[in-house]
């Protein structure tokens, strides 16, 4: 099956600076990559998605980018807000299966 | 429109006990998943349904047992609670999109301890 492996687990960014998080799949099938936002005791929000067949999207602070031939995607947030302090998940999806990163928790110090 | 709700939200169960946690949705979708959530692991899945009338093993089948009882509800049983199967628990629901893949939308959880 697939595995998605997900980096770094931690990661403290001060306020206004850049965070990038990263993931590989193994799985030529997938295609499609949702990230998600975790906040602590509350259930994972879908903040942002990429399909196979684009390289890049972007949606205001956010983006992700997606390299299919090295299996890997990454989300970018810019200019951080101690808002954006979460949890944020990836996973890749195949056929209707998701196959989910084990997280990063994201610290924003303001 | 409720998206993906969840019963109960907490829960204690006492090693040996049953019980079952209900999940429904109101997106019209066909595919629903249950996933457990434990510390370091991410969501992993238990079952899935790809719709009405089916369902699969996931990840970490054992000790669970699932029903798909309509479109809109999906059930997930504990028969002999372990405390091993102390987490949070996870419905979804997701729907093929027309620019490919299944967006997924997440219910609320519920936090079961087994003592």
């Amino acid at each position: 099956g697939e595995n998605v492996e997900q980096h770094p687990s931690t990661l403290s960014v001060q306020e206004g600076d850049s965070a990038v998080i990263k993931c590989t799949y193994s799985d030529s099938a997938s295609n499609y990559f949702p990230w998600y936002k975790q906040e602590l005791g509350k259930r994972p929000q879908l903040i942002i998605d990429i399909r196979s067949n684009v390289g890049e999207k972007k949606d205001q602070r956010i983006a992700v980018t997606l390299n299919k031939t090295a299996k890997h995607f990454s989300l970018h947030i810019t200019e951080t807000q101690p808002e954006d302090s979460a949890v944020y998940f990836c996973a890749a999806n195949t056929g209707n299966q998701f196959y989910f990163g084990t997280g990063t928790s994201l610290t924003v110090i303001p | 429109n409720a998206g993906v709700t969840q019963t109960p939200k907490f829960q204690v169960l006492k090693t040996g006990q049953s019980m079952t946690l209900q999940c429904a949705q109101d997106m019209n979708h066909n595919s629903m998943y249950w996933y457990r959530q434990d510390p370091g692991m991410g969501l992993r899945l238990i079952y899935y349904s790809a719709s009405e009338g089916t369902t699969d093993k996931g990840e970490v089948p054992n000790g669970y047992n699932v029903s798909r009882l309509n479109k809109r509800e999906f059930s997930l049983r504990l028969e002999s609670a372990a405390p091993s199967q102390t987490s949070v628990y996870f419905c979804a629901s997701s729907e093929f999109s027309s620019g490919g893949g299944y967006e997924q939308y997440f219910g609320p959880g519920t936090r079961l301890t087994v003592t």
